[in-house]
């Protein structure tokens, strides 16, 4: 089974600092991991995914993150905050076969940036 | 390039009634989703829809069904609906055997 834990429900940060949400994942096979943005009232937007590429990957509006397999962790960062950045992040795993790919997501962790 | 669409976008029932949601995938997409957000929660895992058939199921009560028709959109439906409902569902769509999932706005559904 999988699963996924999100290490801080609520995380605080300064405009202009590091931004660190920790993802942690637990898989028996080779996994693909996500993280998806949530704004106030809407859906979920994809910032990034790892699939068995380059253990590095970059997002959009200046996210990244880095896959350890040793550590089962997918952290996203982001070297700089903004104000635009509030909102709430979720982990998602899945391990597609045969084209069976459901997401088991995170609790999430909401991101407050302040001035 | 239209994304995933959802409708409605709000909508209220009182216990016991059923409800009927609906997603239409983005275009090019032959796969939908649906999940379950609880208040404060992330997204859970409902059903799989693929060439019109339920491909995979979550931990959900047989209450909640859906279809998948020949254009690939799809609806949910739950029967008779109960407090802990109230939720934001979530429709994604993908290509089958495509590792990532875009996301529609969601429903949200109040249950009283």
């Amino acid at each position: 089974a999988q699963s996924v834990t999100q290490l801080g429900s609520h995380v605080s940060v300064s405009e202009g600092a590091l931004v660190l949400l920790r993802c942690n994942y637990s898989s028996s096979v080779p996994p693909y991991l996500f993280w998806y943005v949530q704004y106030p009232n809407q859906g979920l937007q994809l910032l990034l995914k790892y699939t068995s590429a380059a253990t590095l990957v970059k997002g959009i509006n200046g996210f990244e993150a880095e896959f350890k397999k040793s550590e089962t962790s997918f952290h996203l960062t982001k070297p700089s905050a903004h104000m635009s950045d509030a909102a709430e992040y979720f982990c998602a795993v899945t391990t597609p076969l045969g084209g069976y790919n459901k997401l088991i997501f995170g609790a999430g962790t909401r991101l407050a940036v302040h001035p | 390039d239209a994304g995933v669409t959802q409708s409605p976008t709000h909508l209220i029932k009182t216990r016991g009634q059923q409800v009927t949601l609906r997603c239409s995938p983005k275009s090019g997409h032959d796969t939908v989703s649906w999940y379950q957000q609880a208040l404060g929660q992330g997204p859970q895992f409902i059903f799989q829809y693929y060439e019109e058939e339920e491909r995979q199921r979550g931990n959900f009560p047989d209450r909640f069904s859906g279809l998948q028709f020949p254009n690939y959109s799809s609806e949910l439906n739950v029967n008779a609906l109960v407090l802990g409902d109230s939720a934001l569902y979530l429709c994604a769509s993908s290509s089958f055997d495509q590792e990532t999932q875009y996301f529609g706005p969601g429903t949200r559904l109040l249950v009283l």
